[in-house]
């Protein structure tokens, strides 16, 4: 069965720290993506990736970065966390034909102090 | 902005009845997709309808897509206490791109 998995259900970190969440899959997709969802915003495009090594900027990307060095992680990169950060993360593959279905983690709430 | 809304906001029925959630978006696009998100959990794909597709069901599941209104509906035949969740629409942000618009969801509640 086709698997995303994030590192962690649940993390705390401090103000200023740098915080890496980290996604893998096993379906050996080409496009993986970051979201992060609020209430009452829905899920919004942090960064997305179709290949190795490469990255696009999505909706929100302003204190955040990515890493891509192998096709099936996908690392979320917060330089220097703010709690303004304090969200749902959720990463997501899918294969690189546009009329396929995004497969999501089980998310990783993420609260900063 | 966001390309999907999903309409109504939050709906709740008693179990067996039907529910109906709504989606509409702005630009020309090349699929339509429904997911479902249980509590604290990942969203889960339900069904993809592209744009030359008016209708498509998977089990209890129906969904139209009116591309001339822009906007599609979701269809959930004889509930159950198991469908609360919440729903949502995806769009592609333009057409073949691999990147979805995602709107905020309509949060369904079954009453057993």
């Amino acid at each position: 069965d086709v698997k995303v998995t994030q590192s962690s259900r649940y993390l705390v970190k401090r103000t200023g720290e740098k915080v890496f969440l980290e996604c893998v899959q096993d379906m050996d997709h080409e496009n993986m993506f970051w979201y992060r969802q609020d209430p009452g915003l829905g899920l919004r495009l942090i960064y997305f990736s179709y290949d190795v090594k490469m990255k696009e900027k999505g909706d929100i990307p302003e204190g955040y970065s990515v890493s891509r060095e192998k096709k099936e992680r996908f690392s979320l990169i917060l330089e220097s966390a703010s709690t303004n950060q304090t969200s749902m993360y959720l990463c997501a593959s899918s294969p690189r034909d546009s009329n396929q279905p995004q497969h999501f983690g089980d998310g990783t709430r993420l609260s900063i102090l | 902005s966001q390309q999907g809304e999903e309409d109504p906001q939050a709906l709740s029925i008693q179990e067996g009845e039907n529910a109906t959630m709504n989606c509409s978006y702005k630009t020309s696009i090349n699929n339509l997709q429904w997911y479902r998100q249980n509590s604290g959990r990942g969203l889960v794909h339900l069904i993809l309808i592209r744009s030359n597709e008016r209708e498509k069901h998977s089990g209890r599941l129906r969904v139209t897509l009116d591309t001339s209104k822009k906007s599609s509906s979701l269809l959930i035949t004889a509930s159950r206490a198991a469908d609360t969740a919440s729903y949502f629409c995806a769009t592609d942000s333009f057409i073949g791109t691999y990147k979805y618009i995602f709107g905020t969801g309509t949060r369904l509640k079954v009453l057993a």
